[in-house]
Formats: C-alpha cells, structure tokens, sequence
C-alpha cells in the first residue's frame, strides 16, 4: 500500500518567515495529495490541495508544489503568522477516496 | 455547511469491555472513515464504507469492527478493549468523488484502563 513520510516533526519560525513541510510518497499511481490542518482541541481540516496533473497551487499565504518524478510534495506558508500555529498533515490517494496520512509537523510561530 | 457529530468527546472503558462509538453525518456523504490518531503516528485509517452495509478494512483494523445500517450513521465497535486501544478516535465522511475533501469528527478520547 501507499507509504506518506512527512517532515519535519516539530518547527519553530518566526512570525513573519516562511515555512515549509516536506512530504515523500511510495506509490507513482497516487494523484491527488491533500493538506489537513489540525489547530489544538479542534478538528482536522482542509486547507490546500494539488492533483497530479499541476506542479503547483497557492491560495493567498499558502501553495504546494508537487514534484511527481521525485514523489515529493511540500507545503509552503509564507509571512507566517500566529494563527498559523498548528499540526499540519500532509495526505496521499492513489484515485479512490481512500486517503494515506503522513505523520504530521507541529508547527510553531515565535511571535 | 457539513457537520459530523460524534457520540461522546471523552469515553473511559475497562479492559475487556465492548464499545461503541458512534459517528453521525447531516450532508447525505457515501463515504465514512473511522480513524485513530496517535502522537508521533498521523491519522491511521481503521475501517472506512462507501455505502450502506459496505465496509473495507484500512490499515489497522485489527481489534476493531464497523457497522453502517443508515447511509448517515457509522459505528466503530471494540469487541474486547485494550490498553493499547487508547487513542483519540476521529470520524470523516465524503462524498463519493475522486479526491474529495473529508471531513472530520471532533474526536472521542477513548481511555482503556
């Protein structure tokens, strides 16, 4: 089955820097990878998404790239922000609806 | 606006016991997922449905059943808790297109003592 490695785990920046979570997967049949965002003692939810047909999306302060030779995706948030503080999931699906989680990255803002 | 209502935030259970937790969606998805997240682990996906009375295991499902008998109600069973079941238990549900988004439960705190 389909393998999601994330990294970072844990990452602090300040505010106003950029971030940037980076995520591998196994299977080149995969076509659509998700980001969840998870902020504390709430529930996951979407923020950005990419299907395997686009290199890259942005929406305002967020965008994901998607490298398909390299299986590789990132998440990139710029002028970062407290409100931004969270865990972050990256997700992999290889077509049905089934999803494939990575291990996630808490991310921190240093105000 | 989609809401997923699960039946209880916090749950305690003694080891051996049956529990049922219960996932409650309003927007008429075919699809629903149960998971468990873990620190360090990601969202681990146990069962999910595409339909009523389908169900396909996930990852882990070892330990755990489902029923769905309405299109809007999905249910996780532990037959027999364990301490190594304690976990935070999150629900989703999505409609039935390709790459949907999924949305998810508050969560259930289960503790297994």
């Amino acid at each position: 089955g389909e393998n999601v490695e994330q990294h970072p785990s844990t990452l602090s920046v300040q505010e106003g820097d950029s971030a940037v979570i980076k995520c591998t997967y196994s299977d080149s049949a995969s076509n659509y990878f998700p980001w969840y965002k998870q902020e504390l003692g709430k529930r996951p939810q979407l923020i950005i998404d990419i299907r395997s047909n686009v290199g890259e999306k942005k929406d305002q302060r967020i965008a994901v790239t998607l490298n398909k030779t390299a299986k590789h995706f990132s998440l990139h948030i710029t002028e970062t922000q407290p409100e931004d503080s969270a865990v972050y999931f990256c997700a992999a699906s290889m077509g049905n609806e089934k999803l494939t989680f990575g291990t996630g990255t808490r991310l921190t803002i240093i105000p | 606006d989609v809401k997923v209502t699960q039946s209880s935030r916090y749950l305690v259970k003694r080891t051996g016991e049956k529990v049922f937790l219960e996932c409650v969606q309003d927007m008429d998805h075919e699809n629903m997922f149960w998971y468990r997240q873990d620190p360090g682990l990601g969202l681990r996906l146990i069962y999910f449905s595409y339909d009523v009375k389908m169900k396909e295991k996930g990852d882990i499902p070892e330990g755990y059943s489902v029923s769905r008998e309405k299109k809007e109600r999905f249910s996780l069973i532990l037959e027999s808790a364990s301490t190594n079941q304690t976990s935070m238990y999150l629900c989703a549900s999505s409609t039935r297109t390709k790459g949907s988004e999924q949305y998810f439960g508050p969560g259930t705190r289960l503790t297994v003592t």
